[in-house]
């Protein structure tokens, strides 16, 4: 298995420009996630999905897209890049069960961005 | 808004000592998780412990968790200079959003 990969590893925008940032795991999980994470600030949620078709927001939303067409993939597009989301993106995954997320996340390498 | 909020920020050890880090937390939880990520690398799962648990062990790892007061610890014992990473604990409360706190940067020198 490969587990979860992201692409590309780093990555350099201009601001306005847009771009998408790709997720894919090999597990079958159900639930997938995408994060940010800022110096100091650790990890914040931006969206996740617990489906197929099934996508809803975290933390800091704005500015990202996402849509879960197949239970592998799970792209996160940025729509009009800004210098505030200059970051390092990480994408998860995991087993969800019911309403209650209680199994581990696997995370994927991370996507370095920069917006200039 | 973060939920977990680990202590200390930073913490640097000698091999083969015993490190502790804390986290604390505002609202009720699911269960709490932690987390390793070395430099520029992603998360790896430690432990899970469930708001039932009071007391969980892996291998060199110890993980409490005190729902009264809404704060865990992880304990590493005997470190070693692999250990070197920061640690973040993770809650989640009953929906799918996890919420990871700032971490702490754990050093072991040898």
């Amino acid at each position: 298995n490969a587990g979860v990969t992201q692409t590309p590893k780093f990555q350099v925008l201009k601001t306005g420009q847009s771009m998408t940032l790709q997720c894919a795991q090999d597990m079958n999980h159900e639930y997938m996630s995408w994060y940010r994470q800022d110096p100091g600030m650790g990890l914040r949620l931006i969206h996740y999905s617990v489906g197929a078709g099934i996508t809803d927001q975290g933390e800091v939303p704005n500015g990202y897209n996402v849509s879960r067409s197949t239970t592998e993939d799970f792209p996160l597009r940025l729509l009009s890049a800004a210098p505030s989301q200059t970051s390092v993106y990480f994408c998860a995954s995991s087993y969800s069960s019911g309403t209650a997320h209680s199994y581990e996340q696997y995370f994927g390498p991370g996507t370095r961005l920069t917006v200039t | 808004s973060q939920q977990g909020e680990e202590d200390p920020q930073a913490l640097s050890i000698q091999e083969g000592e015993n490190a502790t880090m804390n986290c604390s937390y505002k609202t009720s939880i699911n269960n709490l998780q932690w987390y390793r990520q070395n430099s520029g690398r992603g998360l790896v799962h430690l432990i899970l412990i469930r708001s039932n648990e009071r007391e969980k062990h892996s291998g060199r790892l110890r993980v409490t968790l005190d729902t009264s007061k809404k704060s865990s610890s992880l304990l590493i014992t005997a470190s070693r200079a692999a250990d070197t990473a920061s640690y973040f604990c993770a809650t989640a409360s009953g929906t799918y959003k996890y919420i990871f706190g700032t971490g702490t940067r754990l050093k072991v020198l040898a």
